[in-house]
């Protein structure tokens, strides 16, 4: 079935640094692929997205690489700050489904 | 505007109940889309509705329901709970569901004793 594997589940990087998140999904027909940021206690909240005939993305600090031969999609964002630190969960959607799939998402720590 | 709202906020109910939670989405949303998460297993989709039609059904059993209103606000059923049931429940609501952006609600926590 269809399913979306994320890595690394934490992640500490100090202030400054940058993070790098990968995704790997399995279903051929996923076109869209949003990233949310959850913090503690919060709603997820959409932070970028790309779509398939889209090669990358950046917005500000954060950028997403979508690599669709192999399945994979990444979000890096730079200069690391505290605020920065919460559970990032990536999803993959086709149009035809009207359905998400999500990662399991990825504890992201900022140390200052 | 404002944002998707859920209700109740928090639940406790005991095993073998049931339970009914509420999601009024975004004005102008037609789709809703309801997701369990627990920790370590993420958000997994339960189902979506789209002018009260549900499009597609995640792999849980069938003591999970739910249901779409003309004014697209949604409920989930759970019937005959068990312990694996607590969880966080968040709806979501977009305009279509066809792979736009997604907003979620604050959540409705569950616990099963």
């Amino acid at each position: 079935g269809e399913n979306v594997e994320q890595h690394p589940s934490t992640l500490s990087v100090q202030e400054g640094d940058s993070a790098v998140i990968k995704c790997t999904y399995s279903d051929s027909a996923s076109n869209y692929f949003p990233w949310y940021k959850q913090e503690l206690g919060k709603r997820p909240q959409l932070i970028i997205d790309i779509r398939s005939n889209v090669g990358e993305k950046k917005d500000q600090r954060i950028a997403v690489t979508l690599n669709k031969t192999a399945k994979h999609f990444s979000l890096h964002i730079t200069e690391t700050q505290p605020e920065d630190s919460a559970v990032y969960f990536c999803a993959a959607g086709d149009s035809g489904t009207y359905k998400y799939i999500f990662g399991t998402g990825t504890r992201l720590k900022v140390l200052a | 505007k404002a944002g998707v709202t859920q209700t109740p906020r928090y639940l406790i109910k005991t095993r073998g109940q049931q339970v009914t939670l509420s999601c009024s989405p975004i004005s102008g949303h037609r789709s809703v889309s309801w997701y369990q998460q627990t920790p370590g297993q993420g958000l997994q989709f339960l189902f979506e509705y789209f002018s009260e039609t549900q499009r597609n059904k995640g792999n849980f059993p069938g003591r999970f329901s739910g249901r779409q209103f003309s004014n697209s606000r949604s409920e989930m059923n759970v019937s005959t709970l068990e312990l694996g049931d607590s969880a966080l429940y968040l709806c979501a609501s977009s305009l279509t569901g066809n792979t736009d952006t997604q907003y979620f609600g604050p959540g409705t926590r569950l616990t099963v004793l």
